[in-house]
């Protein structure tokens, strides 16, 4: 079955620091990609999404995220992250060929003025 | 306004009772899903339905009934719960055309279910 993962639970940041997440996935087929973003009190919803073509996909709030196909990976980043970025992010993969999307166990980002 | 409307937003429920939660949504889109978040785990797909029929069961026990009556509507009919089961519950949708790459999932506030 597939699954992902995202390796840092907790990520604490001063304003104006650069933030990178990561997030892996262990299938080896054709995917559909995307970060979610759940802020305070907030719905989640959806950040930024690769399906194909260039590998460096830009979403919004000056959010990126970079597939690496030989690394099974789809790391998210901002190089300059603000207070209002504290929310908890959430990496998804789609593998099957119906409606199905496996998420990650979610990063809690924390944002210090 | 997210265009998915949970209700109700909070339920404390015993172990004996039932109750539902509901989901609708406002987006025109033709597929629904249950989601359950609990602290520290992935979300967790429990049900799919697409064009109202489900079409996907993720092996959710049969103490969580789903309904859904037309594309706009769906149900969590809740019986003899766990208080494991004490989780967020997240309903989405999505628009299937069946042609292409699968898009983003829209997803209500939630609805805080805690079973004592």
């Amino acid at each position: 079955a597939q699954s992902v993962s995202q390796h840092n639970h907790h990520v604490i940041l001063s304003e104006a620091a650069s933030l990178e997440l990561g997030c892996n996935y262990s299938y080896g087929g054709t995917v559909n990609l995307f970060w979610y973003v759940q802020y305070p009190g907030q719905h989640l919803q959806l950040l930024l999404k690769y399906f194909s073509g260039d590998p460096l996909v830009k979403g919004i709030k000056g959010f990126e995220a970079e597939f690496i196909k030989s690394k099974f990976s789809f790391n998210l980043r901002k190089p300059s992250v603000q207070w209002s970025d504290t929310a908890e992010y959430f990496c998804a993969v789609n593998s099957g060929g119906y409606q199905k999307v496996t998420f990650g166990t979610g990063t809690k980002l924390q944002v210090i003025p | 306004e997210t265009g998915v409307t949970q209700t109700p937003r909070h339920l404390v429920m015993g172990m004996t009772n039932k109750k539902s939660l509901k989901c609708e949504q406002h987006l025109g889109h033709n597929a629904m899903y249950w989601y359950k978040q609990s602290a520290k785990k992935p979300l967790e797909l429990m049900f799919v339905y697409s064009l109202e029929e489900r079409v996907e069961n993720n092996s959710v026990p049969s103490r969580f009934s789903p309904e859904c009556p037309n594309s706009s509507h769906l149900f969590l009919h809740l019986h003899t719960l766990q208080p494991e089961d004490s989780a967020l519950y997240l309903c989405a949708s999505s628009q299937d055309t069946g042609l292409g790459p699968f898009g983003e999932l829209f997803f209500g506030e939630g609805s805080r279910l805690t079973v004592l």
